[in-house]
């Protein structure tokens, strides 16, 4: 079993739909969970961070986070074609190093 | 701040060469982190140092791959004898006490013929 795993997608959404991204993950000792924003070429960038059970809220953007599951998804609401883009989760344990899935890519269709 | 800096931004070699990638972490972070990214094998952890300390190279692939961070500021990876499997990605992160999310650079796409 992979310590973190993603659907690969791709996912499909029409422009202005919300997209939910999901990541499971093995570590039950897990406590600090992310997404990045990766666009084809570029570099992995941070767009969120959670670590307690519940919703986070930032713009458009929702993390909820179920430990009890094992569970992170990420909302993204009034999607945009400049979403487009592979969205990776990562999970840490304390102090330690990230692991993170294999991404979901996400096409927001106009 | 000019973020995480990477050079070089691409690297072709032959086989049998010998590859230094180099990183400039964000000025006060203390976390140093080198990752591979390939389509198969996703983003892996290769090596990451904490306040210029190896702590973890439990990814590095075998004894080719080496890492220092002789100073704050600058840290190297480097494949010797590269060999074409090595060609993948190779980012640089860095972060604030290893605790909360990481910065990258631009990365090293490195193709190894």
């Amino acid at each position: 079993q992979k310590e973190v795993e993603q659907n690969s997608g791709p996912l499909s959404v029409p422009e202005g739909a919300i997209a939910s991204l999901n990541c499971t993950y093995s570590d039950r000792g897990s406590q600090s969970f992310f997404w990045y924003r990766q666009y084809s070429g570029k570099s992995p960038e941070l767009i969120m961070s959670i670590y307690s059970n519940g919703d986070k809220e930032d713009g458009r953007f929702t993390a909820q986070l179920n430990k009890a599951s094992q569970y992170v998804s990420l909302l993204i609401r009034d999607s945009q074609p400049s979403d487009s883009a592979t969205y990776l989760c990562a999970v840490s344990r304390g102090a330690q190093k990230l692991v993170f899935g294999q991404g979901t890519r996400l096409t927001i269709n106009p | 701040d000019a973020g995480v800096i990477q050079s070089p931004r691409h690297e072709v070699t032959e086989m049998g060469q010998e590859v230094t990638l180099r990183c400039k972490p964000i000025s006060g972070h203390n976390s140093l982190f080198w990752y591979r990214q390939t389509m198969m094998r996703g983003l892996e952890l290769l090596i990451y140092f904490n306040n210029n300390v190896p702590i973890d190279d439990s990814g590095m692939p075998e004894d080719r791959f080496s890492a220092k961070m002789p100073n704050a500021s600058f840290s190297t990876l480097k494949i010797q004898p590269s060999e074409p499997r090595d060609s993948a990605v190779y980012f640089c992160a860095s972060s604030r006490d290893r605790v909360g999310g990481y910065t990258f650079g631009s990365g090293t796409r490195l193709t190894v013929v």
